[in-house]
């Protein structure tokens, strides 16, 4: 039941925009967001709720489809400091418990001057 | 400073000798919980615990033991480490609930010969 992402790796000109994807298999009541740079800890981004509800980053959107079960993430007016690898995560459970978070296996984005 | 400590951040060990690797967050989190990294499969959830003496299986949790007595810690204990069980391993914990997100330890890597 692990989220499906897409692309797996993109390379953007500084403002350039990219779109990465998150898709499951079952209903899901949130999507969670987090990038990782190389060497280091995967960073919060941002949740998006059922319902609509969002928080997280400032310069950083992202949609929910509940129907579809699938989430986007928008990097628009890339800047170098985008680079690094992004990841979604969905619990197991439906609903306001937690259980088990299973991440999607990443989108390696990289940002060129 | 809010944080999640791992300690040791690096442990070259040989097959079959215990170890333990600490974890403990000061942001009194019920939710706590430990991924492996391995390149191209992204974060793999081991185990989670969602308060005192609650712990459940993740995704791949053979191998591994984990115990919460206290609310602040959760130490993960590989009995008898084996080479496949090289990998970079993070701690996370959140407050309850899939609204709240992760934080992430510095990461401890893993080497068994």
């Amino acid at each position: 039941q692990q989220p499906v992402q897409s692309p797996q790796a993109v390379i953007l000109r500084e403002g350039e925009d990219a779109v990465i994807n998150c898709s499951s298999s079952k209903a899901l009541y949130s999507v969670h967001w987090y990038r990782q740079k190389h060497g280091e800890a995967p960073v919060f981004l941002m949740i998006l709720l059922k319902g609509g509800e969002q928080k997280g980053h400032e310069k950083i959107s992202a949609s929910f489809n509940e129907k579809k079960q699938q989430s986007s993430l928008y990097l628009t007016a890339s800047q170098l400091s985008y680079s690094g690898t992004y990841f979604c995560g969905t619990y197991s459970y439906y609903g306001g418990s937690q259980g088990n978070l299973i991440f999607g296996k990443g989108t390696k984005l990289s940002v060129k001057p | 400073e809010a944080q999640v400590t791992q300690n040791p951040r690096y442990l070259i060990t040989v097959t079959g000798k215990k170890l333990t690797v600490t974890c403990s967050q000061n942001m009194n989190h019920e939710y706590m919980s430990w991924y492996r990294q391995d390149p191209g499969l992204g974060l793999r959830q081991i185990y989670y615990s969602m308060n005192v003496e609650v712990t459940d299986k993740g995704d791949v949790p053979e191998g591994y033991k984990v115990s919460r007595k206290e609310k602040r810690n959760f130490p993960l204990i590989l009995e008898s480490p084996s080479p496949n069980q090289t990998s970079l391993y993070f701690c996370a914990s959140s407050f309850l609930g899939q609204s709240y997100e992760q934080y992430f330890g510095p990461g401890t890597r893993l080497t068994v010969t």
